[in-house]
């Protein structure tokens, strides 16, 4: 199965920040990567498909960049609504694999 | 509006069954793969597996971890998705999500709809 290593697994930043969150795969998966973000008490949204693609819905300042193995979510001024816990998702191959998560809290 | 009502979750004791259902409504159900995805508590998200559309004549797909004890099945009659999951372990506790997969630009995939999500706890 295609391994997903996310980094940083918990982060804290400010109000206003820019963040970033990378998603590595342990083969190359083309374009085939999602970013979910979950609440705590909630089931996941996605908010990037495709690598780059933003879901209908999602801020603009949410952004997903990369192909192959490396992949890089951007949020460029984080808002208190952002707190939350990200995961990177690959669907290129079966089975799907997340990556760990992203715990992203207020400094 | 898009929804999805799992149910059937519950405390079942290691090696018996238990089964899941998820009740969609809001779009043509057939039409879409419909996937499990699970978290044990205070952990991250584990794919479980896929029931693909009538037109893949609903094919299935499974994580390493359950293939050969859950199944995946589904009736479009009634718009739903089932999740069987037999030999059960203590490590299959968590909140089990029933999630429709959307089509978007250029033919990819992503997890766009999500249910609430029901607690199945494996424990004697």
């Amino acid at each position: 199965a295609i391994q997903m290593t996310q980094s940083p697994s918990s982060l804290s930043a400010s109000i206003g920040d820019r963040v970033t969150i990378t998603c590595r795969a342990s083969q190359g998966i083309g374009k085939d990567l999602g970013w979910y973000q979950q609440k705590p008490g909630r089931a996941p949204k996605v908010l990037i498909y495709a690598a780059s693609n933003l879901q209908s819905g999602v801020p603009s300042r949410f952004s997903g960049s990369g192909s192959g193995t490396d992949f890089t979510l951007t949020i460029s001024s984080l808002q208190p609504e952002d707190f939350a816990t990200y995961y990177c998702l690959q669907d290129d191959m079966y089975p799907l694999t997340f990556g760990g998560g992203t715990k992203v809290e207020i400094k | 509006e898009v929804q999805l009502v799992e149910s059937g979750g519950g405390l079942v004791q290691p090696g018996g069954s238990l089964r899941l259902s998820c009740a969609a409504s809001g779009f043509m159900f057939r039409d879409y793969h419909m996937d499990w995805v699970r978290q044990a508590p205070g952990k991250g998200l584990e794919w479980v597996g896929r029931n693909k559309d009538k037109r893949r004549s609903h094919a299935t797909e499974y994580a390493a971890s359950v293939k050969g004890r859950f199944s995946i099945s589904r009736d479009d009659s009634k718009d739903t998705v089932y999740l069987q999951m037999n030999s059960l372990k203590s490590e299959d506790t968590a909140v089990y999500y029933c999630v429709r997969v959307d089509g978007g630009k250029g033919g990819y995939d992503s997890l766009g709809s999500w249910g609430q999500g029901t607690l199945v706890t494996v424990s004697s």
